[in-house]
């Protein structure tokens, strides 16, 4: 089925651990993002690409970075893994980046930093 | 500035009564607002939006929302729930249609429970 894939499902690391979520979409979208969610706190935006070869920050970059590897795929990095990072993290795509557009999610990765 | 506020963390209504989740907003100019749906363990899923044409707009799955300027509202309902409902919701805002969507704002949640 076309949409968006993530992996893995579910991690778990210890503190100062380095590690990539990786993320591919099929609908040849131009637009990608990555965002957090905790508990009560809805869905935060950490960085996101417009098209491909862009990337900007979001509302919450640090200890992130991203890489735009080509149309389809889009990374996160965690360099140096905190129990604050402790969360589940989205990717997302669209056909464009404006707000009119619906945003197509994966099914998530939790990840948990001990 | 823009803000969205989901004015129920839970609600829990009995399978065949009608679900109302309430979503209020802040905002200078005419926003562009969405409702969208998360069950266990997957992603979030578009239910509905409103982009400034009909106030009352009509979703997926029997869902329906109405935009009340005066009211900065965008409440969420559906006349006859079902087991499948069972699920999160929110509630997201955007001052400007044209603008990027990393000026989304999300709300905190809203959690649904469907007693049989």
């Amino acid at each position: 089925n076309a949409g968006v894939t993530q992996t893995p499902k579910f991690q778990v690391l210890k503190t100062g651990q380095s590690m990539t979520l990786q993320c591919a979409q099929d609908m040849n979208h131009n637009s990608m993002y990555w965002y957090r969610q905790d508990p009560g706190m809805g869905l935060r935006l950490i960085y996101y690409s417009a098209s491909e070869g862009t990337t900007d920050k979001g509302e919450v970059p640090n200890g992130y970075n991203v890489s735009r590897l080509n149309k389809r795929e889009f990374s996160l990095r965690l360099e140096s893994a905190a129990p604050s990072q402790t969360s589940v993290y989205f990717c997302a795509s669209s056909f464009r980046d404006r707000s009119n557009q619906p945003q197509h999610f994966g099914d998530g990765t939790r990840l948990s930093i001990l | 500035a823009q803000s969205v506020t989901q004015l129920d963390s839970h609600v829990s209504v009995s399978e065949g009564t009608p679900v109302l989740l309430r979503c209020n907003y802040s905002s200078s100019y005419s926003p562009s607002l969405f409702w969208y749906v998360q069950h266990p363990n997957k992603g979030l899923q578009l239910l509905l939006k409103y982009t400034s044409a009909a106030t009352l707009v009509k979703g997926i799955n029997g869902f329906e929302a109405e935009f009340k300027k005066s009211e900065t509202s965008f409440h969420l309902t559906k006349p006859s729930a079902h087991m499948s409902d069972a699920a999160e919701y929110f509630c997201v805002v955007i001052l400007d249609r044209e603008s990027s969507a990393r000026q989304l704002t999300f709300g905190s949640g809203t959690q649904l429970t469907v007693l049989p």
